[in-house]
């Protein structure tokens, strides 16, 4: 009924970059909602931002946290969104979660989540 | 940002018990906060969405309710599997915000 597969995880420097993937399958990706959540250890669960549906163009939204540094994209191409992650920092280290919206709903359908680490 | 204030922050309960979590918003979110459950190393497994409407698939022992600042989970008939953390979710107003979480133990 939909799955979702995140990949891109790895370790990073204070500073650098990396870019999350996220492929979709088993529905009409442009219809829904896109959403990025993480979970730093030790803590609670962070929404990231979202990419909106077609219909409402693609927009983006972000936490104050990350605005600024993350960019989410979508290729319609691939069925995949991305979570481009620039100037990182240490309390960006966390499980990054990609998750789906419908209409009506909210985060429905999760992949199995990337770890971004963030060390020197 | 809206706040979500959930509690209690952990519990204890013996299988078969009715286990209630609340969670209060900072102001007003009408209906639009849903319920995730979350065990180690897996993925948030949503439950409830719009205060009260069952995902797909969740079990009919979970219940949501409350609207406005006041909400709450329920679990009916607590299971052993039901041990996890279970965290409540506005999404009236970004940016979206989390509660910090309930840890359920069985006792």
């Amino acid at each position: 009924e939909g799955q979702l597969v995140e990949s891109g995880g790895g370790l990073v420097q204070p500073g650098g970059s990396l870019r999350l993937s996220c492929a979709a399958s088993g529905f009409t990706f442009s219809d829904y909602h896109m959403d990025w959540v993480r979970l730093a250890p030790g803590k609670g669960l962070e929404w990231v931002g979202r990419i909106r549906n077609k219909a409402r163009g693609y927009t983006t939204e972000y936490a104050a946290s990350v605005k600024g540094r993350f960019i989410i994209s979508g290729d319609n191409s691939k069925n995949a969104v991305h979570l481009q992650m620039n100037s990182l920092k240490t309390e960006d280290t966390a499980v990054y979660y990609c998750s789906r919206s419908p209409n009506g709903n909210i985060l429905d359908s999760w992949g199995q989540g990337t770890l971004v680490t963030v060390t020197s | 940002d809206i706040q979500m204030t959930q509690s209690p922050s952990s519990l204890s309960a013996s299988a078969g018990d009715r286990v209630t979590i609340t969670c209060r918003a900072s102001q007003g979110i009408s209906s639009q906060l849903a319920w995730f459950q979350q065990k180690p190393g897996t993925a948030p497994k949503p439950l409830i969405y719009a205060a009260s409407s069952l995902q797909s698939g969740v079990p009919s022992n979970f219940s949501g309710s409350g609207s406005g600042t006041d909400f709450t989970l329920t679990i009916s008939s607590l299971q052993p599997e039901d041990s996890a953390t279970y965290f409540c979710l506005q999404y009236l107003t970004y940016p979206f915000t989390f509660g910090e979480g309930t840890k359920v133990e069985i006792k």
